[in-house]
Parts: C-alpha cells; sequence; structure tokens
C-alpha cells in the first residue's frame, strides 16, 4: 500500500532557529510528493511539489524540501522560520492521500 | 482565493439529522475532492469526482454519499449524523483526471460541521 507518514505532530521552534518537517513515504510505484501549508481559519494551499527531475526543491517563501529515493523521505525544510510561518504542514502523495499534519509554531 | 467556494460555512445540527454540503469547483477544473479533518483523524480522504463520474474513494462511511453534477459542482451528504462527524469538510478541486498523477489541489475554506 502507497502512504505517507509524518513523524512529528508538532515542532515548536524559535523565531530565526532552521526547521525540519519530516515526512517518508512507502511505495512500490512512481512518487509525486506534496508538501501543503494551512495558516490558521484557512483551507490548504500548495508549498512546493516534486514529480521528476532535480530532487531538491523549492518553493517561493524560503522552504525547501529534498526528494531522497534511497531514503524514501520528502523532508521539508527552511534555515530561519518567522512568526508567519506558524501553521499545519501537510504531506501528501501522488494520489492525493494526506499524511497527518505537523502542527510548525514559531515563537518569539 | 483559490478559487473554491464550500457553503455553508458553519452547519450545526442534532444527532440522527441529514445535512448537504456544497462545493463549487474552480472555473475549468472537472475534479472535485472531499476531505474530512478531525482533532483524531488527520486529514482524511473521503471521495473524489472527475467530470460527473466518482473517481477514487478513500475512507467514506456508507453514512455519507456524493455526487457531482453537469455544472460541476459537488454536494456532500451526510446522514444518520453522529457526534464523532463533527469535523471540518473540505472540498478541493483539479484540472485533470487525479488519481496518482501531478495535480496541484485548490482548497475551499471548508464547512464546519457541529453535531450536538
Amino acid at each position: 500500500a502507497q502512504s505517507v507518514t509524518q513523524l512529528d505532530s508538532q515542532v515548536p521552534v524559535f523565531e530565526e532557529a532552521p526547521v525540519e518537517l519530516r515526512c517518508n513515504y512507502s511505495s512500490s510505484v512512481s512518487v509525486y510528493l506534496f508538501w501543503y501549508v494551512q495558516y490558521p481559519n484557512q483551507g490548504l494551499q500548495l508549498l512546493l511539489k516534486y514529480l521528476s527531475g532535480s530532487t531538491l526543491v523549492e518553493s517561493i517563501n524560503g522552504f525547501e524540501a529534498e526528494f531522497n529515493k534511497s531514503q524514501t523521505s520528502f523532508h521539508l525544510r527552511k534555515p530561519s522560520v518567522h512568526i508567519s510561518d506558524t501553521a499545519e504542514y501537510f504531506c501528501a502523495f501522488n494520489d492525493m492521500r494526506f499524511g497527518a499534519g505537523t502542527r510548525l509554531t514559531v515563537k518569539p | 482565493d483559490s478559487g473554491v467556494t464550500q457553503t455553508p460555512k458553519h452547519l450545526i445540527t442534532a444527532t440522527g439529522q441529514r445535512v448537504t454540503l456544497r462545493c463549487s469547483p474552480r472555473s475549468g477544473d472537472l475534479s472535485v475532492y472531499w476531505y474530512q479533518q478531525s482533532l483524531d483523524q488527520g486529514l482524511q480522504f473521503l471521495i473524489q469526482y472527475y467530470n460527473g463520474e466518482e473517481r477514487a474513494k478513500g475512507n467514506i462511511l456508507e453514512r455519507f454519499s456524493a455526487q457531482q453534477f453537469p455544472d460541476l459542482h459537488s454536494e456532500l451528504n451526510l446522514s444518520s449524523l453522529e457526534l464523532g462527524d463533527s469535523a471540518l469538510y473540505f472540498c478541493a478541486s483539479s484540472a485533470g483526471t487525479g488519481g496518482g498523477s501531478n495535480e496541484k489541489l485548490f482548497f475551499g475554506s471548508g464547512t464546519q460541521l457541529s453535531v450536538l
């Protein structure tokens, strides 16, 4: 069965600190992987996606994720977070099934 | 604004009742997806329709049903409601067929259902 697993339900960090949100996948076929973000009281928005080609993908607001086939991972990283990054982040698989989500809380 | 419209934004009802949630996809999108989000279950995929036909089914209960109409709007019907059905229900749309593809989903802002 194909699935994604988000290893951390909550990640609290201080402003300007680096952060990594972990996502592992399980699949025997080609994968497309996505990260979505849900800000408070809003629907989900696409943050970035991996389809093929370069294993490092970036978003416009400084997040990046690296597709690692050997480790079956697609972790999301940002070198310096802002208060405004506080949100829930979801990793999703190519059949649009989502992980359980990671709540990122950035503290001043 | 994602272009996906969900109504109503909030719905309060009693156990045993039936409700209908409505979704209008982005202009031109043929696929509609329904998700249920709750604290204990996270974001659960319920069902997907493409151009009026059911395309994929997830963790949707038999008490729940959905359909997509010729104008591409979709409705999610929830019946014999239980306390545990209280959740945020999201609709999303995409341009293509979905299912193993590289499509981006556009989400509505959700319908908050409270079953008392």
